[in-house]
């Protein structure tokens, strides 16, 4: 799987956007970017996930690049629930002989302020 | 709650001891995965179970050793136990082997070492 890195850390206004850079530059065509968020010492928990096209759900939205070397998620109003370390991670797509484990970085740390 | 439930929540013990971690996963989930995260570490993968088989090994000890029962709930076993082994213990699951959805984590176990 191809390695990410991410910034250590950011801050960011409540109500206001977060973007959250990842670069993946080694990423292969049938790798996946997928995003994590451990709040605070809790199970990390599944945000979203993309291979080429952006994707929007429910809690946030994911950019890639059209070379697909970097993305960015982007948590559209940040409240102070949001304060958590953000993972990105690559993996090989659904199908593949690939087991599906995901291995962690050390992510980035977000401080959502009042 | 997610789903997926890991007991006991917290642990502690003396070194050179063996303790045993629980983990039910979500229903109709078939593979589970251990992790394992120190503060030095992060997250750390251990190993994955599907359906009762062992599917991959991470960095997992050999003092370490886990297994996935008929009800597909899974246990990891530490022993000989050393300061160093203290950490949180997450249990995830997913349905398939690569679940192209990503996979859903436990609250985890707090394992201290005295």
């Amino acid at each position: 799987d191809a390695k990410t890195t991410q910034p250590p850390s950011m801050d960011c206004a409540e109500g206001r956007a977060a973007n959250l850079p990842c670069n993946h530059s080694t990423i292969s065509g049938n790798e996946y970017v997928y995003w994590y968020r451990q709040i605070h010492s809790q199970g990390p928990q599944y945000i979203i996930h993309g291979l080429k096209n952006n994707e929007t759900n429910e809690m946030a939205s994911l950019i890639i690049t059209e070379d697909r070397k970097s993305s960015t998620l982007i948590l559209p109003h940040a409240t102070l629930r949001d304060t958590a370390v953000y993972y990105c991670i690559v993996r090989v797509e659904h199908g593949s002989s690939n087991t599906g484990k995901l291995i962690f970085g050390q992510g980035t740390t977000l401080q959502v302020k009042p | 709650d997610s789903g997926v439930t890991q007991t006991p929540k917290h642990l502690i013990t003396a070194t050179g001891q063996r303790v045993t971690l629980r983990c039910s996963p979500r229903s109709g989930d078939l593979s589970v995965y251990w992790y394992q995260q120190s503060l030095d570490q992060g997250l750390q993968f251990l190993i994955q179970y599907y359906n009762g088989e062992e599917r991959a090994k991470g960095n997992i000890l050999e003092r370490f050793s886990a297994q996935q029962f008929p009800d597909l709930h899974s246990e990891l076993n530490l022993s000989s136990l050393e300061l160093g082994d203290s950490a949180l213990y997450f249990c995830a699951s997913s349905v398939a082997i690569n679940s192209n959805y990503g996979y859903t984590f436990g609250s985890g176990t707090r394992l201290t070492v005295v």
